[in-house]
């Protein structure tokens, strides 16, 4: 069965703090996908990896960073949090076409 | 630039109605593909289906049916005797043309809220 799993459902953070999101897939996938999902704007892609140390740009990368060491891990990171990065972040992986999601995690940062 | 529009915000139907969600895309590309996902209230989203540019032929899944038309650059999703679980947050999403080697990120729609009300 499909398994993405996120470290944590719901994150409060201070504005200024490095925040790392994590996320592990057991499919051996290729390819994972960070997204923020915004009330009114869907979800938007902030960076991907099609490969172990390798990352791309994705549509909304300002402000945020990644880290893929290990095939099944796949880290986002908020150098410096704002409030205005405030936001639902759901982490996906896929071997060719489809995407598999994981449960996504609340971030807030006050 | 690619685009997908979900010009439906939310519907409100009563349950056994059969509903449709549009969706509408833009894309250079002459390979893409096309998903429908599902995001109940816990928040996962859930694949439902893919659909690839050379493929027009509709599809049915139980209650669920897709209708395809490159004509007008529409892939709607009917959900026939509407249920209380259907109701989510449905998202149309396009990919376009897997690059060997390299992985593409989905552009989603914002979604339809769909209410089935007992």
């Amino acid at each position: 069965d499909v398994k993405v799993t996120q470290s944590s459902r719901y994150l409060v953070k201070r504005t200024g703090e490095k925040v790392f999101l994590e996320c592990v897939q057991d499919m051996d996938h290729e390819n994972m996908f960070w997204y923020r999902q915004d009330p009114g704007l869907g979800l938007r892609l902030i960076y991907f990896s099609y490969d172990v140390k390798m990352k791309e740009k994705g549509d909304i990368p300002e402000g945020y960073s990644v880290s893929r060491e290990k095939k099944e891990r796949f880290s986002l990171i908020l150098e410096s949090a704002s409030t205005n990065q405030t936001s639902m972040y759901l982490c996906a992986s896929s071997l060719a076409v489809v995407q598999f999601f994981g449960p996504g995690t609340r971030l807030t940062v006050l | 630039a690619q685009k997908v529009t979900q010009a439906q915000t939310e519907i409100s139907v009563v349950e056994k109605e059969d509903v449709t969600l549009d969706c509408v895309y833009e894309t250079r590309d002459t390979t893409y593909y096309l998903f429908w996902y599902k995001q109940p209230p816990s928040g996962e989203l859930v694949f439902l289906i893919r659909r690839n540019s050379f493929d027009e032929q509709n599809e049915i899944s139980g209650r669920y049916s897709w209708n395809f038309q490159k004509s007008t650059s529409s892939f709607n999703f009917t959900i026939t005797a509407s249920q209380v679980v259907d109701s989510a947050v449905y998202f149309c999403a396009l990919s376009e043309a897997y690059s060997g080697g390299g992985a593409d990120g989905l552009t989603f729609g914002k979604g339809t809220h769909l209410i089935i009300q007992p």
